[in-house]
């Protein structure tokens, strides 16, 4: 059974400040990653998707990395905005079937 | 990407009731997921909505308690039966994810409280 784990659970930082949120998983024989936030109350935005052959993906100020072998993905946000305040999802879909296997999340606060 | 809507967003449920949640998508789609989401934890699938056949139910969830139809490739539903105070959560439909750089999208879900 897939099991993903996110660190830190809350993350608080200044405006400005560059995020890293870390995302691991562990079975490597994944199909894709997804990353994900969510606002309070509402569902998932979907931020970047990583396939199982890619090592990064970048998206304005997002950027996803995936080292498959360790069973490790990271997303940094540069020049973090208080509206960037939400929580963070990593999402792993094995392969074999269309299930996504999510982490606990990380809660992020930008305070101005 | 598909524009997902589901409906209603938000009810208060007496205990032992049912309620059933819609997600219509606006272009077909061939997979089609629900999730629940517990208060202050992370998603769990409950079962895939196969389109002219029975849903495919996860370990935990079975299809008295969670009936789902899928009548055509652009909607499904899902029942919550015999509700209990337990079954308050978020539940999220999605959709998507049938290529490896095809990522899933979900709707904004449907917030259900049990009194």
């Amino acid at each position: 059974k897939q099991e993903v784990t996110q660190i830190p659970a809350a993350l608080s930082v200044p405006e400005g400040e560059n995020l890293v949120l870390n995302c691991s998983f562990t079975d490597s024989a994944i199909y894709n990653l997804q990353w994900f936030r969510q606002d309070p109350g509402k569902g998932l935005t979907s931020l970047l998707l990583i396939q199982s052959s890619q090592r990064e993906q970048t998206s304005g100020r997002l950027n996803a990395s995936l080292d498959k072998s360790s069973g490790r993905s990271t997303l940094y946000i540069a020049a973090s905005q208080p509206g960037d305040s939400a929580t963070y999802l990593c999402a792993v879909r094995r392969g074999g079937d269309y299930k996504l296997s999510f982490g606990a999340g990380t809660t992020v606060t930008v305070r101005a | 990407s598909a524009v997902i809507s589901q409906k209603p967003s938000r009810d208060i449920c007496q205990r032992g009731t049912s309620l059933t949640i819609q997600c219509q998508v606006d272009s077909q789609v061939t997979m089609m997921f629900w999730y629940r989401q517990q208060p202050g934890q992370s998603l769990t699938l409950i079962a895939t909505a196969n389109q002219g056949s029975e849903a495919t139910y996860e370990s935990g969830f079975v299809i008295d308690k969670f009936p789902i139809s899928r009548p055509n490739l652009t909607f499904s539903t899902l029942t919550v039966s015999n509700m209990s105070p337990e079954d308050s959560s978020i539940y999220l439909c999605s959709v998507g994810g049938g290529q490896p750089n095809q990522p899933q999208h979900f709707g904004d879900g449907t917030r259900l409280s049990i009194l």
